[in-house]
């Protein structure tokens, strides 16, 4: 498959524990997106990584959170000491070259439930 | 708060049908995009509008950017069941374009 692929597809933790997601983008695509999906909600941009350039973290809501990509390409995002209000589904995005108007591929996201 | 409001919030209609989905914010976007996601899955493009006025086709979708970038509506003539799912806007500012701002999504079903 040559889509954005997200593992785990279901994560269930207890309060306290930490989690990490994985994103694997397209292959070839230079940006890749992290964004929080609550019920109700639109989703949420967490942090943006463009090539080799320094990540945008400004929507990552609390220290807790963190998120790397290796090699510019798999991404990880990691959630410490994980509280209840984390509970959302969590999407990876990737794109080809830079904005505006540059189509976002989404991955199928990865649904975290804190106990 | 959400920066896009979008409404109706939830839309239930039959088959053959016309609905019309609203994107409605105070703030100016570069460029504004609407996407579909179904149960279990991530977004999907539909379409980008990037100049004020802008009017886009695609089948029995119309799509519509308002004169002053701020608002924008979808317009499904002739609804079918397959074009039931969450529709999502999306617009991106001018200083820092990647980082877009979602609508909470309009849910829409089409029975048959």
């Amino acid at each position: 498959g040559a889509g954005v692929s997200q593992s785990p597809s279901n994560k269930v933790t207890e309060k306290g524990k930490d989690v990490e997601l994985r994103c694997d983008p397209i292959s070839g695509h230079t940006a890749l997106y992290w964004y929080r999906q609550s019920l109700g909600q639109g989703l949420e941009f967490l942090i943006y990584f463009q090539g080799n350039s320094a990540p945008d973290k400004s929507g990552l809501p609390s220290d807790r959170f963190s998120a790397e990509r290796t090699g510019g390409s798999v991404s990880t995002l990691t959630i410490q000491r994980t509280q209840q209000e984390d509970s959302a589904v969590y999407l990876c995005a990737s794109s080809l070259g830079l904005p505006p108007a540059v189509e976002q591929f989404f991955g199928p996201g990865t649904r975290l439930t804190v106990l | 708060t959400q920066l896009l409001e979008q409404s109706p919030q939830f839309l239930s209609i039959q088959e053959g049908e016309n609905l019309t989905v609203y994107c409605n914010s105070s703030s100016v976007f570069s460029s504004l995009q609407w996407y579909r996601q179904e149960p279990g899955e991530g977004p999907v493009l539909l379409v980008t509008v990037v100049t004020g006025g802008e009017v886009k086709k695609l089948k029995r979708l119309t799509f519509q950017f308002g004169d002053a970038r701020k608002d924008s509506s979808l317009h499904i003539t002739a609804a079918q069941p397959g074009d039931t799912g969450l529709y999502l806007c999306a617009g991106a500012p001018a200083d820092n374009d990647y980082k877009l701002s979602f609508g909470a999504g309009t849910t829409v079903t089409v029975r048959a």
